[in-house]
């Protein structure tokens, strides 16, 4: 059972554009939402992460969107760059130092 | 300098055989994970662990082992490998409690093929 679900599987924007990322979970005490992003043949590096208490939280031009009730999440990415082409994950946690259950990614490419 | 080593980078196993994963890390953190990716699966949990104690284990399978020597190190035993365990491995690890606690950061990973 996924437990965690991202869509689209893949996105391709221009440069300049917004794109969005969806999520959504099943579990209710899940509690933490990171997104990593992954480059080809790296490690996943967390980009930014949001709490239930907040429904949006900016850095830059990563912007998360949190809907609670609908137990949904988004991540805006505004002005895409050809360097913000990777893997994205949205990943859940119930508490600290728990496991992340992470989505099936999203594969973003930015063409020029 | 890296901060979370993992050790081989690459490693290539005949099936039935058994390989060590070594993970260090130097970020004084307290809680270690493993995490496997393939491509038939995405980032999946494995265990994770506090001050050296297993707090969590989702593995069904009793053939991965994780060890904890130091409190700063979190290997992954593998025994009887087999084709299917061919993955990249990732551990990674989390602070104590405090403002960041609950990020986790990833090593390099280490990329086995089981033949």
């Amino acid at each position: 059972q996924q437990q965690v679900r991202q869509s689209p599987q893949s996105l391709t924007v221009w440069e300049g554009e917004t794109a969005i990322l969806n999520c959504s979970y099943e579990d209710s005490t899940f509690d933490y939402f990171p997104w990593y992003w992954q480059f080809p043949r790296e490690s996943p590096a967390l980009l930014i992460a949001i709490r239930p208490v907040s429904n949006k939280k900016e850095d830059g031009r990563f912007t998360i969107f949190f809907n609670k009730r609908e137990k949904k999440l988004s991540l805006h990415i505004t002005d895409s760059q050809p360097g913000d082409s990777a893997t994205y994950f949205c990943a859940a946690s119930p508490s600290s130092g728990q496991k992340l259950v992470f989505g099936q990614g999203t594969i973003l490419k930015v063409y020029l | 300098d890296p901060k979370i080593i993992q050790k081989p980078k690459y490693l290539v196993a005949v099936t039935g055989s058994e390989k060590i994963l070594i993970c260090e890390q130097y970020l004084g953190h307290n809680a270690m994970y493993w995490y496997r990716q393939s491509a038939k699966k995405p980032l999946e949990f494995m265990f994770s662990y506090s001050y050296q104690k297993l707090m969590d284990n989702q593995t069904a399978s009793s053939r991965f082992q994780p060890q904890s020597s130091k409190k700063n190190h979190l290997d992954l035993q593998i025994t009887a490998l087999k084709p299917d365990d061919s993955a990249t491995y990732f551990c990674a690890s989390s602070p104590p409690w405090g403002v960041n606690q609950d990020t986790q950061y990833f090593g390099p990973g280490t990329r086995l093929l089981v033949l």
